[in-house]
């Protein structure tokens, strides 16, 4: 089956600064990827949507310019968390999709940890 | 009106037995699928089984079926003879054609497999 990825798959970062996780698609082209966050032992709440080439569509409640989501081709969208705070410790996974209706392949998740 | 929704917080199955993880769903929509996922304490999503809204038959997925009752608006997973490894979060979700094909998740289960 088709591969997403994501990287880092853990990442520990201090209060204040920006971290950004990776998404790619590895064997196919995603136009559109979606980025999701997860409390412990929660379901998965989605945060954004991404079309490859345009802006992101956000979540009510998911700030933007917090969350800057970029998804500059069809293989890689990113997430960086600016100015984190441990309230944004959480697992963020991404998903992506070779088209509308296709198939939706996950990755296998980022655990952040603010400190 | 939640969109999945999936009652047995917890579940516990002996070794070998089957066990059915409950989820009902909510939507207007005629074209949508459902979507059983796994996941362990890696966080990684698995995909386990698939079942659209026209299909005739119960979708089955080795030791995995999809007992759906369209009129209720029910979409259980069967998993028989349960492994050790089965124990894990599982996820029921709904994809809809009206809304984007987005992602709706229910809460979860966590499915414990006794020895």
């Amino acid at each position: 089956g088709a591969v997403v990825s994501q990287h880092p798959s853990r990442v520990i970062c201090k209060s204040g600064t920006s971290v950004k996780i990776e998404c790619r698609s590895l064997d196919f082209q995603a136009t559109t990827m979606f980025w999701y966050r997860q409390f412990p032992k929660k379901s998965l709440m989605l945060m954004a949507t991404s079309n490859e080439g345009s802006k992101a569509t956000y979540e009510q409640g998911v700030e933007k310019d917090k969350f800057l989501i970029n998804h500059a081709s069809l293989t890689l969208s990113t997430l960086t968390v600016t100015s984190a705070h441990p309230e944004d410790s959480s697992f963020y996974i991404c998903s992506a999709r070779v088209f509308d209706g296709g198939e939706q392949y996950f990755g296998p998740g980022t655990r952040l940890t603010v400190t | 009106a939640q969109k999945i929704t999936q009652t047995q917080p917890g579940m516990f199955v002996q070794e070998k037995e089957a066990v059915t993880l409950d989820c009902t769903y909510d939507t207007s929509d005629p074209s949508y699928g459902l979507f059983w996922y796994k996941q362990p304490s890696s966080g990684e999503m698995i995909f386990l089984i698939y079942q659209g809204s026209y299909d005739q038959q119960n979708a089955t997925e080795g030791r995995y079926s999809l007992n759906f009752q369209k009129a209720r608006k029910s979409a259980n997973l069967v998993i028989s003879a349960s492994q050790l490894g089965d124990s894990a979060m599982y996820f029921c979700a709904m994809r809809e054609a009206n809304t984007g094909n987005q992602f709706y998740f229910g809460t979860g289960t966590s499915l414990t497999v006794i020895p």
